[in-house]
């Protein structure tokens, strides 16, 4: 298996701009999560999905933050307007439960530049 | 609030050295405790710890739980300088399941 692909790998965008990160999870895995990572505030979960479905969005900071999951094989994550604080890298996880480990495998990361 | 607590935050030795990390926590609903080793990429998983008192190993990195003091270590002996990486430790849940909430992270540099 490819692992979890995230892309792009990198994104530098003006502010105001809208971004789209997007996520395939590991085939066959039932969770998947986004993280936001920087040096100030570490590994915060945003938003996780089972089954499709939106279980836990708590952590997505604003309205400017929306996240959808339209099939088993597919998640994106948009900001819009996005601010120069929402620099980050943004990470996309899968997991497989139950009966599986909790273990959660992450992608490479979108490093994300806004100026 | 739920807290998962990482020490040292950085540290720095030489190759060859022995290293603890610790990890405490304060959450509902445990159900796992789980390490991770962060190089200049993705979180990769090491180990998952359901069971007080049972050390998981594997080759020169081991980690054991205490569910009673709430807190775990994970050990790196004769360290090399492939081991300099972030080293985070996360908290499973028996409710909400799946979701995992994360230290802050142990920076480990390991110097020839």
């Amino acid at each position: 298996d490819a692992g979890v692909i995230q892309s792009p790998r990198h994104e530098v965008t003006e502010m105001g701009q809208e971004v789209t990160l997007r996520c395939k999870p590991i085939s066959g895995h039932d969770y998947l999560f986004w993280y936001r990572q920087t040096m100030m505030r570490g590994l915060e979960l945003l938003i996780y999905f089972n089954n499709n479905v939106p279980i836990d969005d708590s952590g997505m900071p604003e309205d400017r933050f929306s996240a959808k999951m339209p099939n088993a094989s597919f998640s994106t994550l948009k900001i819009q307007p996005s601010e120069p604080r929402d620099s980050a890298v943004y990470f996309c996880a899968s997991s497989l439960l139950p009966g599986g480990s909790y273990e959660q495998y992450f992608g490479p990361g979108t490093r994300l530049t806004v100026t | 609030e739920d807290k998962v607590v990482q020490s040292p935050l950085s540290l720095v030795v030489h190759e060859g050295d022995t290293v603890t990390l610790n990890c405490s926590y304060e959450v509902t609903n445990f159900r796992s405790l789980l390490w991770y080793k962060q190089e200049k990429k993705a979180p990769t998983f090491l180990f998952m710890l359901t069971s007080s008192g049972i050390e998981k190993k594997s080759g020169r990195l081991s980690s054991i739980l205490d569910k009673k003091e709430l807190f775990s270590i994970l050990n790196i002996t004769a360290t090399q300088t492939g081991d300099s990486a972030v080293y985070l430790c996360a908290v499973a849940y028996n409710t909400n399941a799946g979701k995992s909430t994360f230290g802050d992270g142990t920076t480990l540099t390991v110097k020839p």
